[in-house]
């Protein structure tokens, strides 16, 4: 069956930088691409943009272009969100889905707090 | 694109008809999802294109509308949809609208 399994919840300093992975089975990982979405904590849904996973080409959201990196390690069916620089408002959940939205990871909590 | 739902929370009793609204600032041509979040979990894709059930998803859900409304009905509501509620569009980049949480009267 299909899975994205995302890695374990993080707690981290400001400053700090922090790699999340998604894990894709059950289907083969470079017909679709990856997105990644945010959810501070009582909050919405907020869009932080793409990969290509056949080209590795993210393409990022207007909020998310400074800090924030989207990386593939395709020979494992991964996927990747790095976070440099760690600000308080980092502290959320970020979620992977596949290119199509209809399968979900699990979702990773990232805190950040000194 | 903004994205306006409304009303932002919904109470209503098992069996009800329940209709909830998502505005987009502009034209979406139909480029839009219906998404269920229950506390805790991801996000569950329900309708998209704004009227095409997900597979696997009861039928009880259907969407609808057309330009810049768009509407989420759940004919009979049961105690398993209580959840938030989210729309997005995918007509031009893609936004989501603020969510409807829908609880039980």
């Amino acid at each position: 069956q299909i899975q994205l399994v995302q890695s374990g919840p993080e707690l981290k300093k400001p400053g700090e930088s922090l790699k999340i992975s998604c894990k894709a089975s059950g289907y083969t990982f470079t017909d679709y691409a990856m997105q990644w979405v945010k959810q501070a904590p009582g909050k919405g849904l907020q869009y932080m943009g793409w990969i290509n996973t056949q080209t590795g080409k993210p393409t990022y959201a207007d909020d998310f272009k400074e800090r924030f990196v989207f990386s593939l390690e395709t020979s494992a069916s991964t996927a990747y969100l790095q976070i440099n620089n760690l600000k308080n408002e980092d502290t959320a959940t970020y979620f992977c889905a596949r290119g199509s939205s209809d399968y979900w990871g699990q979702g990773v909590m990232v805190t950040v707090s000194s | 694109i903004q994205m306006t739902q409304s009303p932002s929370l919904l109470s209503a009793s098992v069996g009800d008809r329940v209709t909830l609204s998502c505005k987009a600032g502009q034209n979406i041509n139909n480029y839009l999802a219906w998404y269920q979040q229950k506390l805790g979990e991801a996000p569950k894709l329900l309708i998209y294109n704004a009227n095409s059930l997900q597979t696997g998803i009861p039928s009880r859900f259907s969407g609808s509308g057309s330009g810049t409304d768009y509407t989420l009905t759940i004919s009979s509501l049961q105690p398993e949809d209580v959840a938030t509620y989210f729309c997005q569009q995918y007509n031009s980049w893609t936004t989501f609208g603020g969510g409807t949480k829908l609880e039980l009267k």
